[in-house]
């Protein structure tokens, strides 16, 4: 059962363009949503989150969406940079749990120069 | 230094054999998880250590698998009677504490890739 699905495998953008990355989820549950970009042969480093309280947090070039109602949260990045390039991993944890991440499979970004 | 540091970085090992993999977190951090990336997948959960408690192992896949932070700092996933299907990356992350608010997010190491032949 996965409770956090990333539908988009991969996804390619120019350069100084958007990039929309998708994640939806099935647990009504959970309330702290994280991002994590991940490099070939690195760990994944966390990049932003979102509290279920609010519907959008950013931070310079990345924003975070929120839709409690459809279960779903977007990460917004603009410009996109080639350096943006890399897996993406959506997140989702109860705060009230033990604290463990739940992912989704990745999104494969490709910032095309 | 500054990240969490896991070693090896990679690991090949013979069906049957017994395995270890180290994590050392960031320094004063109490929550430690391991995490199983088998590939094209995302992380999954194995373990949660909060200092040298293990709080919850919930998603160790079989009793071939053991973990422990004696001290509260390093912490040691153990494989024993290794499988091809225990083939994956094995990250390690670390977090200052948990508690309802503290919202920190993980850290994460780069992994230790096991491949078991």
């Amino acid at each position: 059962d996965q409770q956090v699905k990333q539908n988009s495998p991969s996804l390619s953008v120019q350069e100084g363009r958007i990039s929309i990355l998708n994640c939806d989820y099935t647990n009504s549950m959970f309330d702290y949503f994280l991002w994590y970009k991940k490099y070939p042969a690195e760990g994944p480093t966390f990049l932003i989150s979102i509290s279920s309280i609010k519907d959008k947090n950013e931070d310079g070039r990345f924003t975070v969406f929120l839709n409690k109602s459809a279960k779903h949260l977007s990460l917004h990045i603009v410009p996109s940079q080639p350096g943006d390039s890399a897996v993406y991993f959506c997140a989702a944890t109860l705060s009230g749990g033990t604290y463990k991440y739940i992912f989704g499979t990745g999104t494969r970004l490709k910032v095309l120069a | 230094g500054a990240g969490v540091s896991q070693s090896p970085r990679y690991k090949v090992a013979k069906r049957g054999q017994d395995v270890a993999l180290r994590c050392d977190p960031i320094s004063g951090h109490v929550s430690l998880f391991w995490y199983q990336q088998a590939l094209g997948q995302g992380p999954e959960f194995l373990t949660y250590f909060q200092n040298e408690a293990q709080l919850d192992k919930s998603g160790l896949p079989s009793d071939r698998f053991f973990a422990e932070r004696p001290e509260g700092s390093v912490s040691t996933l153990k494989i024993q009677r290794t499988q091809q299907e225990d083939s994956a990356v094995y990250l390690c992350a670390s977090s200052p504490r948990t508690g309802v608010g503290s919202n920190q997010p993980q850290h994460f190491g780069d992994g230790t890739r096991l491949s078991i032949l």
